[in-house]
């Protein structure tokens, strides 16, 4: 069974520190996707990267970067000078390849509260 | 670019009655996909189609029930309603084409059960 660990429930910063989101899973399959979301306030889960289990190459993307270490089952998210903005929920969720006649399906993390104070 | 469309954006049942979510998947997407999140909770998988059959099955009380209609358009029932009903429901949808797909998730709907 897969499951997706995020061990911290909450984290505060104060605007333009950086900060990072851990995201430890646990998967029996070595074709695997690994995804991060962001739920704002107002509800909608908006996507931030999917990663795929045989890219380990870490990602930037502006303010946003990806550490994803198959060796250590991580796929960490790390903002850079945060800002107000950013404060919502962020969810790591993994999915693994459909069987047959199967659609994929996300796990979810339980979600890391992020504030982020001016 | 179309999005995945739900509808009603909210919406305010008694116990006991029944709600209908529908959810209108990107155009040319084949598979749907239904979450509920409670609140403070992380969204779980309840429910999704392929190609207007069932797909998966996940932990959706069996007092709901969903369906994929002819234009790929997907509704989720949910009948006897419970107050432990109430939470977010997002649908999702996907181009289920080999592995290189993702779901793009709509706005969701939130349900109060009072």
């Amino acid at each position: 069974a897969q499951k997706v660990t995020q061990a911290q429930t909450e984290i505060s910063v104060v605007e333009k520190e950086d900060v990072t989101l851990d995201c430890v899973y646990e998967t029996r399959d070595t074709t695997y996707y690994l995804f991060w979301y962001k739920q704002p306030p107002s509800g909608e889960l908006v996507f931030l990267i999917r990663r795929n289990s045989f890219d380990e190459q870490n990602e930037i993307s502006g303010r946003y970067s990806w550490n994803f270490q198959k060796s250590t089952s991580s796929f960490n998210f790390t903002i850079t000078a945060s800002q107000v903005v950013d404060s919502a929920v962020y969810f790591c969720a993994l999915s693994e390849p459909p069987g047959a006649g199967s659609a994929r399906q996300l796990t979810f993390g339980s979600g890391t509260q992020l504030t982020v104070l001016p | 670019a179309a999005g995945v469309i739900q509808s009603p954006r909210h919406l305010i049942k008694e116990k006991r009655e029944t709600a209908t979510l529908k959810c209108y998947p990107i155009p040319r997407h084949d598979t749907v996909y239904w979450y509920q999140q409670g609140p403070g909770q992380d969204p779980q998988f309840l429910i999704s189609f392929y190609e207007k059959m069932q797909s998966d099955k996940g932990s959706i009380p069996d007092r709901f029930s969903a369906q994929q209609f002819s234009d790929y358009h997907s509704e989720l029932n949910m009948s006897s309603l419970e107050l432990g009903d109430s939470a977010l429901y997002f649908c999702a949808s996907s181009l289920e084409q080999g592995l290189n797909t993702e779901a793009f998730f709509g706005q969701g709907t939130r349900l109060t059960v009072v």
